[in-house]
């Protein structure tokens, strides 16, 4: 399984665009690349997945280069609200597969 | 929605005692899974499921069992607990396969062994 490298912690203030930046050197060809979401005394939610170049969706983007060892998860205009831990992950779909988090990047919004 | 169900939210048991955690899905999803989260270390998958009656260990299955005899449930068995499993456990389950690998989580279980 491929394993994920994303920074520990960030701030950044309402209103900004926020991008987090995950390495993943050793992602196979089948691999998928997901990004969750988890505020405090809750489970993760799923974000927003791709494979390749750029997925969009009502909450976020998602850039991957055509190497596919790193993606950017972008969030625009965040708010207070958006103050949670993001993890990324790296996976085939394969009906077999398991579903590994790492320690993921604790955003913080400021006012 | 997908609907995934833990059965407590708080529990609070003993040293030494067997302690069950039922986790139960409704949207008829191939897979569930096993995590514990604890300060500083993420989510650790314990233990996983690809079906009914099929498990495969995760980063850190010692100390644990499971039991899947039905697609929708998926149990994790605390054999003897003991104070090192103080932790919040999530349950999840993902439909597997090519459509999607998005997995739905319960709202956890904070153990505590005293």
């Amino acid at each position: 399984l491929a394993k994920t490298t994303q920074p520990i912690s960030m701030d950044s203030y309402e209103g900004q665009e926020v991008n987090i930046t995950c390495s993943h050197n050793n992602i196979a060809t089948n691999d998928y690349i997901t990004w969750y979401q988890q505020f405090p005394s809750q489970g993760p939610r799923f974000i927003i997945q791709g494979y390749k170049t750029k997925v969009t969706n009502e909450v976020a983007s998602l850039f991957i280069p055509a190497d596919r060892k790193s993606s950017t998860l972008s969030l625009p205009r965040v708010s207070l609200s958006d103050t949670a831990v993001y993890y990324c992950l790296v996976g085939s779909r394969n009906r077999d597969d398991k579903i590994i988090f790492g320690k993921g990047t604790r955003l913080h919004i400021l006012p | 929605d997908v609907k995934v169900t833990q059965s407590s939210r708080y529990l609070v048991k003993r040293t030494g005692e067997k302690v069950f955690l039922e986790c139960v899905q409704d949207m008829d999803h191939e897979n569930m899974f096993w995590y514990r989260q604890d300060p500083g270390l993420g989510l650790r998958l314990i233990y996983f499921s690809y079906d009914v009656k099929m498990k495969e260990k995760g980063d850190i299955p010692e100390g644990y069992s499971v039991s899947r005899e039905k697609k929708e449930r998926f149990s994790l068995i605390l054999e003897s607990a003991s104070t090192n499993q103080t932790s919040m456990y999530l349950c999840a389950s993902s439909s597997g396969g090519s459509q999607s690998t998005e997995a739905f989580f319960g709202q956890g279980t904070r153990l505590t062994v005293v």
